[in-house]
């Protein structure tokens, strides 16, 4: 098993650019999640999903999008991309046990930049 | 205020000490308290958890307390050695919906000195 991969690992990106961030688990995790990463912020929810056609708002959610058309994947996507939004994100599945952190395996990240 | 608080925000201690971690948290219905660990670089992996029927978990060297009437839960690391250098994480899974959602704290930066 790969676990949970995304992809790219690096990326910069112009203010204003557009771009997916992917992520694939082969684990048949029906929990999925995004977070992004700030220096002394933690770990901040973006959006998640708990099953294919199911998708919903986490604590930062605006500027952008997911969908869950497979239970394998989960992409985000930056719609307008601004310099607020230079962070480190992760990609994250879990079984349907006790919500989205139970047992939840993490991406190895993308560390975005936006000039 | 913020959902969860986690102190200190940095930890230094000397190889063979015990590193103490805690969190508390606002929402009284949070019934599931992961920790995960991050090195430099790396993505968060989860290290251990406790739910909330439960008051002590242990683990080798690392342990976790829950404290649900005051709401606070501890992680402790016992002879503490360098490569448990790194970030710590809590989390309290807090519901939303349907759903359970996690909210994490700011972090520790665990420091071991050989």
């Amino acid at each position: 098993n790969a676990g949970v991969t995304q992809t790219p690992k690096f990326q910069v990106l112009k203010t204003g650019q557009s771009m997916t961030l992917q992520c694939a688990q082969d684990m048949n995790h029906e929990y999925m999640s995004w977070y992004r990463q700030d220096p002394g912020m933690g770990l901040r929810l973006i959006h998640y999903s708990v099953g294919a056609g199911i998708t919903d708002q986490g604590e930062v959610p605006n500027g952008y999008n997911v969908s869950r058309s497979t239970t394998e994947d989960f992409p985000l996507r930056l719609l307008s991309a601004a310099p607020s939004q230079t962070s480190v994100y992760f990609c994250a599945s879990s079984y349907r046990g006790q919500g989205l952190s139970e047992g939840a395996f993490f991406g190895q990240g993308t560390r975005l930049t936006v000039v | 205020g913020e959902n969860v608080e986690q102190h200190p925000s940095t930890l230094s201690v000397q190889e063979g000490d015990s590193a103490v971690i805690k969190c508390t948290y606002s929402d009284s219905a949070s019934n599931y308290f992961p920790w995960y660990k991050q090195e430099l670089g790396k993505r968060p992996q989860l290290i251990i958890d406790i739910r909330s029927n439960v008051g002590e978990k242990k683990d080798q060297r690392i342990a976790v307390t829950l404290n649900k009437t005051a709401k606070h839960f501890s992680l402790h690391i016992t002879e503490t050695q360098p490569e448990d250098s790194a970030v710590y994480f809590c989390a309290a899974s807090i519901r939303s919906g349907g759903s359970y959602i996690p909210t994490f704290g700011r972090g520790t930066s665990l420091i071991v000195h050989p």
